[in-house]
Order: C-alpha cells, then structure tokens, then sequence
C-alpha cells in the first residue's frame, strides 16, 4: 500500500497561492494520485487526478515530477471558502472488481485561509 | 457530475439498536460502493468494498457481524450496524465508482452519515 504524508496544517490569506505537497515514495506504477477536499461534517469532494507531469483544471494544479515520489496540489488565488482539509490518495487506477481495493488515506491537510 | 446519495444524514439511537444506513448512486450503476468511518479531527477510515451481488470484503479489524453491507443492486448499498455500541458513534461516509471502461477509476463520495449512540 502507498502510505502518503502531507503536511499537518497550513495558514495563507486570501488571494494566494497555496501548495500543498504529498510524499508517496512508495508508489506503484499503475497508482493514480487523487487529491480531495473536505469541508467538517461533509464527504470528501473530487478536486483533481493526474498520474505523471502536470494536471490542470478549473480550480487546481496538479504537479508530479518524473519520479512519482510526491505531487503538490496547487491553489491560485485561495478564498475564504477553500479553509478545508485537503486530502491526497494513492490507489491503483481501476478497481480489479474483487477484494479490497487497497484505499488508503493520509492524514490530510487542514487548510486555513486568513483574511 | 456523478451523485451519491446517503440517508439518514443523521441518526441518535440508544445501545444496542441497530442502524441501517444507506447509499444509493443517483444517475449512476456502481457495481462497486465503499464503506468509510471517520472519527472527529481523524482522516477517513475504509471499512468495506462493496460489490454487487457478492459479499463485501472487509478490512483488516473490522467486524463484519456487526457492520453489515448488503449491495442488492446497482444503485444501493446498505450499512448495518448492528448492537451499535457508544463507541460506533462516528460519521459514515460512502463512495461509489463509476468506471468506464479504459478510464481511471473514479470516486464519488455521499455526504456522509452522523451517528451517534446514547
């Protein structure tokens, strides 16, 4: 199982950019790396995937260097509104349709946004 | 997008009733669902992969006679749990996969269940 460690909290204010890094050494080769945000009280919400370079769309960054070892989700421009725990996820990129499928979730990063 | 659904959102129920939570995929066919648990201030924990018309496979520690998960269909799958203790208090969240063929499998989270036993 890839064991990912991410930072335990992180402070910025509002309008920054905001780069939140997570350390999987132990990757597989057909693991996918998933990040999700989650609001107290609330299931986690899909913010992006990517499997090797940069992923982009319209509310984050996604960048994996060469060796896969670490991706760091990037947040332009945060608000108020992104104050969070953000969650990133190894896993295989399809489930074999038996047994476990081998999830695992870190421990998160509590996002604080400051006005 | 994909919507997973949960209810209750919210159940209080006295020790040693049981509670039945379930998940239901609404546009989509999940043949498979995940049970998760999460403790205050902790990350989500998985309890069970759920596969339709078979019977889930249960992680390492949890008890499968007392947190029982039934996919009848393609739609919905069911959490049980059984003699709830005060320590079951906890939030239960699901997610469903919609894969298509070729893709990258996808979760899809509900809203989560808050249970608590008095």
């Amino acid at each position: 199982l890839a064991k990912t460690t991410q930072p335990i909290s992180m402070d910025s204010y509002e309008g920054q950019e905001v780069n939140i890094t997570c350390s999987h050494n132990n990757i597989a080769t057909n693991d996918y790396i998933t990040w999700y945000q989650q609001f107290p009280s609330q299931g986690p919400r899909f913010i992006i995937q990517g499997y090797k370079t940069k992923v982009t769309n319209e509310v984050a960054s996604l960048f994996i260097p060469a060796d896969r070892k670490s991706s760091t989700l990037s947040l332009p421009r945060v608000s108020l509104s992104d104050t969070a725990v953000y969650y990133c996820l190894v896993a295989p990129a399809k489930y074999s349709g038996a047994g476990s499928y081998q999830l695992t979730f870190g421990k998160g990063t509590k996002l604080s946004v400051i006005p | 997008g994909a919507v997973v659904s949960q209810h209750p959102s919210w159940v209080i129920c006295k020790s040693g009733t049981s509670v039945k939570i379930e998940c239901r995929s609404l546009d989509f066919q999940a043949t498979t669902m995940f049970w998760y648990r999460q403790f205050p201030k902790q990350s989500l924990m998985l309890m069970a992969t759920s596969n339709e018309g078979s019977k889930a496979t249960y992680e390492q520690g949890v008890e499968k006679d007392k947190f029982l998960i039934n996919h009848a269909s393609l739609t919905l799958s069911t959490l049980t749990v059984t003699s709830a203790h005060p320590e079951d208090s906890s939030f239960y969240i699901c997610s469903a996969n919609s894969p298509t063929e070729g893709q990258v499998t996808e979760q899809y989270f509900g809203p989560g269940t808050r249970l608590t036993v008095t």
